[in-house]
């Protein structure tokens, strides 16, 4: 999982709390993103941040909110807006350079129970 | 729009024979192309990527993959699988195309290997 933490491994929560998911690199990494996996789903994105202070929606960002303050974290708050927060969500960074791409590293994840 | 495909949900093969996990894709430009590989709970790791040059990349644990621009494809092969290879398989592509331009990635396969 390199150098990319996720915070914590499970985490469960009542319906209609806001909860927030912690992302650290120490890669030094330039870009940052956070996608959603739900069974036969593949990977969706959520949110995506190519340098320190901005970040873009992606696919699937109604009900997700991130900020990105410092070049090593990217924490995404899952809001009462989300209408079904419960699933597995990653974190990934990678040394984005204009006219290259570089594969992504993830970390281990966050399972999020809603109930 | 981007798009991949990975028509097979699962694939099951006999250790020790060859193993393809298929993927196909679809990109208005020049694609640049992934294969990453998922245990049970963990992140996402990197397995290869092609970006140019040689249509057979290699790359992981003796992972290998071609690309085949007239076929739009970039199947994932490996001569001799292993137990240890079952994981669910996830391929993933990028428009070269100016700008930045995010990951599709596939809904994933799930390879099993019969000891």
């Amino acid at each position: 999982d390199g150098g990319i933490t996720q915070s914590p491994k499970y985490l469960f929560r009542k319906e209609g709390q806001n909860v927030t998911l912690s992302c650290e690199q120490n890669l030094n990494h330039d870009a940052m993103y956070w996608y959603r996996q739900d069974p036969g789903q593949g990977l969706r994105l959520i949110y995506y941040s190519q340098i320190v202070n901005d970040f873009q929606k992606g696919d699937i960002a109604e009900g997700y909110s991130v900020s990105r303050e410092k070049k090593e974290s990217f924490p995404l708050t899952v809001t009462s807006a989300q209408k079904n927060p419960t699933a597995f969500y990653l974190c990934a960074s990678s040394p984005e350079r204009q006219g290259h791409s570089y594969e992504q590293y993830f970390g281990p994840g966050t399972r999020l129970t809603v109930t | 729009a981007q798009s991949v495909a990975q028509p097979e949900d699962q694939v099951n093969v006999a250790e020790g024979n060859p193993l393809t996990v298929k993927c196909t894709y679809s990109v208005s430009g020049n694609p640049y192309l992934f294969w990453y590989v998922q245990y049970p709970n963990r992140g996402l790791q990197f397995l290869l990527k092609y970006i140019t040059g040689d249509n057979l990349v290699k790359g992981s644990y003796g992972f290998e993959a071609e690309f085949n621009k007239s076929q739009t494809s970039f199947h994932l092969k490996k001569p001799s699988a292993l137990v240890s290879d079952s994981a669910l398989y996830f391929c993933a592509v990028r428009d070269v195309s100016g700008g930045y331009q995010k990951v599709t990635f596939g809904t994933g396969t799930k390879l099993q290997v019969i000891p």
